[in-house]
């Protein structure tokens, strides 16, 4: 079964720790890996799309990376600001029932203390 | 503002009343989904929509549940006979699909979410 699972639950950081967010999945033939930032009562804002292993994107403070099996999202010098959930979601290929479907993780809760 | 919107953006009903809410899309995207959302949950697959065309529809989507996209622009999700567990947020997103293989075709942009809480 198509599956994707976010680790750890929550992270709690002080400004400037860096750290990293992991998404692992286990869908074969990935078409797309999505993440996303939510902050509470908001809805998910788009982040990054990876495609292929080896892969990376950056943004700002955000980097984020993918392999054969799991996806990291690395925070440097984090700052409150990025306090939010962070959500993973894949792509699998097309069959009856998936089309187009996302599949999604619970997300990570990070809170980035001044 | 050109991102997608959700209309109205709280709605507290009573049970067993019906509740309708509103999407409109990023203007140039043919794909709009919705979706439900619960307190640490991720996103919920509930619909598809490919321009006015319904194409797919969770297994888990009760009868009760009905969406439209009459002119492929914006969209209507219903509720009928709501009830508590119904409480969710609810949010649309859209997409723009591309030709060709791989692009930005499913990179979903989401609306602020529509908070229902059925009492």
């Amino acid at each position: 079964e198509d599956q994707v699972t976010q680790s750890p639950e929550a992270l709690r950081l002080q400004e400037g720790e860096s750290s990293s967010l992991n998404c692992s999945y286990t869908v074969s033939g990935l078409r797309g890996l999505f993440w996303y930032r939510q902050d509470p009562g908001k809805g998910p804002e788009f982040l990054f799309t990876l495609y292929s292993a080896g892969e990376e994107k950056e943004k700002e403070r955000l980097k984020a990376t993918l392999t054969k099996k799991e996806s990291f999202l690395h925070i440097t010098a984090p700052k409150p600001e990025d306090s939010a959930t962070y959500l993973c979601a894949v792509q699998a290929p097309y069959n009856a029932g998936n089309n187009r479907k996302l599949i999604w993780g619970l997300g990570t809760s990070l809170a980035v203390n001044p | 503002d050109t991102g997608v919107s959700q209309n109205p953006r709280h709605k507290i009903t009573k049970r067993g009343q019906n509740v309708t809410f509103r999407c409109d899309p990023i203007s140039e995207h043919n794909r709009l989904y919705w979706y439900r959302q619960t307190l640490g949950q991720g996103p919920e697959f509930l619909t598809y929509f490919q321009n006015e065309a319904q194409l797919e529809k969770s297994r888990l989507l009760s009868d009760r549940f009905s969406a439209e996209r009459p002119k492929g622009s914006f969209s209507t999700l219903e509720i009928q006979r709501t009830e508590q567990g119904d409480s969710a947020m609810y949010l649309c997103a859209s997409s723009n699909s591309a030709s060709g293989a791989i692009s930005s075709y499913n990179e979903q942009f989401f609306g602020p979410g529509t908070r229902l809480t059925v009492l």
